[in-house]
């Protein structure tokens, strides 16, 4: 079965330096990844998705991730941490052995951005 | 661009009482979520429907839990009759039909406080 997993449910960071969020999947097949970014009282939203065309992924305020086959990562980053980049963020795999549009989503790391 | 309503935005009643969660998702797209998230399971996938039909409710926690979608523009989630465990945030999600790698966009949520 798919399973996400997602090292350190806190990061703090000081504004300005680099954040680095960590993915693991475990997946059979190819996968399809996601981040999504969940601001206090919202719902959450996509920041970036990796879809095989590059492994290389550019996503929405800056933060990009790399998909990494022979570590079965998905890191997420950003080189500099902006005060408005507090947030809980969810990285998803698609749930290809049950579904084709339902996802996996792993247990969230919470993100402080320290001024 | 009408994003995934759902109402009430904060919902608080006491214990024994129907609550009825309300989720619009985006038009034209066939497939609808429901989450309940909370502090200590994180975010739980409770049912998931495509073009109308309910196919996998696996998440729903017991018989006191309901959720229908009579159109494709309008679901709901019922607890009949709610307890205070029950309390939590409760988002709906819909995404496009199609290909496997489509997001989900997530509603903004209901909390949901039983006393």
């Amino acid at each position: 079965a798919q399973s996400v997993t997602q090292l350190g449910s806190h990061v703090s960071v000081s504004e300005g330096a680099l954040v680095l969020l960590r993915c693991n999947y475990s997946s059979s097949v190819p996968p399809y990844l996601f981040w999504y970014v969940q601001y206090p009282n919202q719902g959450l939203q996509l920041l970036l998705k990796y879809t095989s065309a590059a492994t290389l992924v550019k996503g929405i305020n800056g933060f990009e991730a790399e998909f990494k086959k022979s570590e079965t990562s998905f890191h997420l980053t950003k080189p500099s941490a902006h005060m408005s980049d507090a947030a809980e963020y969810f990285c998803a795999v698609s749930d290809l052995e049950t579904s084709y549009d339902k996802v996996i989503f792993g247990p969230g790391t919470s993100l402080s951005v320290i001024p | 661009d009408a994003g995934v309503i759902q109402s009430p935005r904060h919902e608080v009643t006491e214990m024994g009482q129907e609550v009825t969660l309300r989720c619009k998702p985006i038009s034209g797209h066939n497939s609808l979520f429901w989450y309940r998230q909370t502090m200590m399971r994180g975010l739980e996938l409770l049912i998931y429907f495509n073009n109308n039909v309910p196919i996998d409710d696996s998440g729903m926690p017991e018989d006191r839990f309901s959720a229908k979608m009579p159109n494709a523009s309008f679901s709901t989630l019922k607890i009949q009759p709610s307890e205070p465990r029950d309390s939590a945030v409760y988002f709906c999600a819909s995404s496009q039909p199609g290909r496997i790698n489509q997001p989900q966009h997530f509603g903004d949520g209901t909390r949901l406080s039983i006393l």
